[in-house]
């Protein structure tokens, strides 16, 4: 299994509140992405990061940041969470670009009240 | 506009009943079609790559098939451990962000 954490596994919190989830790898490798999972849509990208620093929008990044200061750390925050974030969360990575495999993170399922 | 639709929605087979689940994909120029396996409450498992028409992989029980406008994913005498949700997505090659494209899933279970 690809060497991927993510904390917290489980989170519930109240609208308007801000919310960080965090993505840890140990595999060095330069990509890391956020998705969201929902009934309906599958899995759609909200942010990736191609390297320490660089990070770029995906299909549904509206009231999402993200942060990566460390290879390891991919850190996604939610500034005042709504109930359409209600949602499960993966985090993946990859060696390259284009083509390569993405491996997912075991998720943390998010409920905003 | 990418799009993956994958049928059916959910296969109920008996234990050695083989089948396929079938992904079908329309992008602007395919860069790669990738099949994950889902478990209940877990993060996507990744099984197979496809980067061309005519390219196949196995992997035990499993096969994955490529056309130009879908793929297949063959069981061959599944085990009850085989039951999950099975997960196809396309990269394109315009995508930015290395972005995949997932359809909904199969769901697949397999009865002793």
């Amino acid at each position: 299994d690809a060497g991927i954490t993510q904390s917290p596994r489980h989170k519930v919190t109240e609208t308007g509140t801000p919310v960080t989830l965090r993505c840890h790898q140990t595999e060095n490798h330069r990509y890391m992405y956020w998705y969201r999972q929902d009934p309906g849509h599958g899995l759609r990208l909200i942010h990736y990061s191609y390297g320490v620093k660089d990070t770029d929008k995906g299909e549904v990044s509206d009231g999402y940041s993200v942060s990566r200061s460390k290879t390891e750390d991919f850190l996604l925050t939610l500034e005042s969470a709504t109930s359409s974030q209600t949602s499960v969360y993966f985090c993946a990575i990859s060696e390259s670009y284009e083509g390569d495999t993405q491996y997912f993170g075991p998720g943390t399922r998010l409920t905003v009240l | 506009e990418d799009q993956v639709t994958q049928s059916p929605e959910a296969l109920r087979l008996q234990e050695g009943e083989s089948s396929s689940l079938n992904c079908s994909y329309t992008v602007s120029g395919l860069r790669g079609l990738f099949w994950y396996r889902q478990d209940p409450g877990k993060g996507p498992e990744f099984l197979f790559t496809l980067y061309s028409a005519g390219e196949e992989k196995e992997k035990e029980r499993l096969k994955a098939t490529l056309t130009k406008k879908e793929s297949f994913l063959h069981i061959t005498a599944p085990k009850p451990e085989d039951s999950a949700t099975y997960l196809c997505a396309v990269q394109a090659v315009e995508t930015s962000g290395s972005r995949l494209t997932f359809g909904e899933g199969t769901q697949l279970t397999v009865n002793p």
